[in-house]
């Protein structure tokens, strides 16, 4: 069933640590998001990918950063990470960034950083 | 950044409709959709508007005035199964999607 997937579902991580969250799409499709959501303040983007080999800064990018080597994948890596980022991640893509083309989300990976 | 609001919680009563309404203001405008989240679930995709008007998909209807900054999703004949949040979101000039904090709808037998 094409769609995107990610990975892990849930993870506790331990302030200080790095983590690169998983994200694959097999809908060939050219933009992809990260948001995190958060109770009260709905989805917020944190990194986006118009095409393969480009990245731009959403509303919350600091202490995240992302690659997208090729169409497929969009990991988001937390460098080091801190309880705030304590958030439930999803990943999104859409045929393209503009109109009417919808975004597809994961089911999302819950990461709690103690 | 953009300014999307909607109301937080919304109830009603199974078969009845339920207006929710969303205003927003952008830097510039690209459309804007309306996303359905059930608790733990990822958002699905529902409507979308870019011109003004009254968009019908089924039980579900939705109104853009882009004059205005104003749009609402119209849920009608509600069932126990729309009980969810409901996110409305705006593609800005730069393509870029910003969302509301999203409103929870509680449909009550």
């Amino acid at each position: 069933i094409a769609g995107i997937t990610q990975a892990p579902t849930s993870q506790i991580l331990a302030a200080g640590r790095r983590m690169t969250l998983r994200c694959t799409q097999d809908m060939r499709h050219n933009a992809m998001y990260w948001y995190r959501q958060d109770l009260g303040l709905g989805l917020r983007l944190i990194h986006y990918s118009n095409t393969a080999g480009t990245t731009g800064k959403g509303e919350v990018p600091d202490g995240y950063s992302v690659s997208r080597a090729n169409t497929d994948d969009f990991p988001l890596t937390l460098a080091s990470a801190v309880p705030s980022q304590t958030s439930v991640y999803f990943c999104a893509s859409s045929d393209s960034g503009t109109g009417g083309s919808p975004l597809h989300f994961g089911n999302g990976t819950r990461l709690t950083v103690t | 950044g953009q300014n999307i609001d909607q109301p937080t919680e919304m109830t009603a009563t199974e078969g009845a409709i339920v207006q929710i309404n969303c205003t927003y203001q952008t830097s510039g405008f690209n459309g804007l959709f309306w996303y359905q989240q059930h608790a733990g679930e990822a958002p699905t995709f529902l409507s979308y508007n870019v011109l003004d008007g009254l968009e019908e998909k089924g039980r579900f209807s939705s109104f853009l005035s882009r004059s205005k900054g104003y749009s609402y999703l119209l849920l009608k004949e509600l069932q126990m199964k729309d009980s969810a949040s409901y996110l409305c979101a705006v593609r800005d000039g730069d393509y870029k999607l910003s969302f509301g904090a999203g409103t929870t709808v509680t449909v009550r037998a």
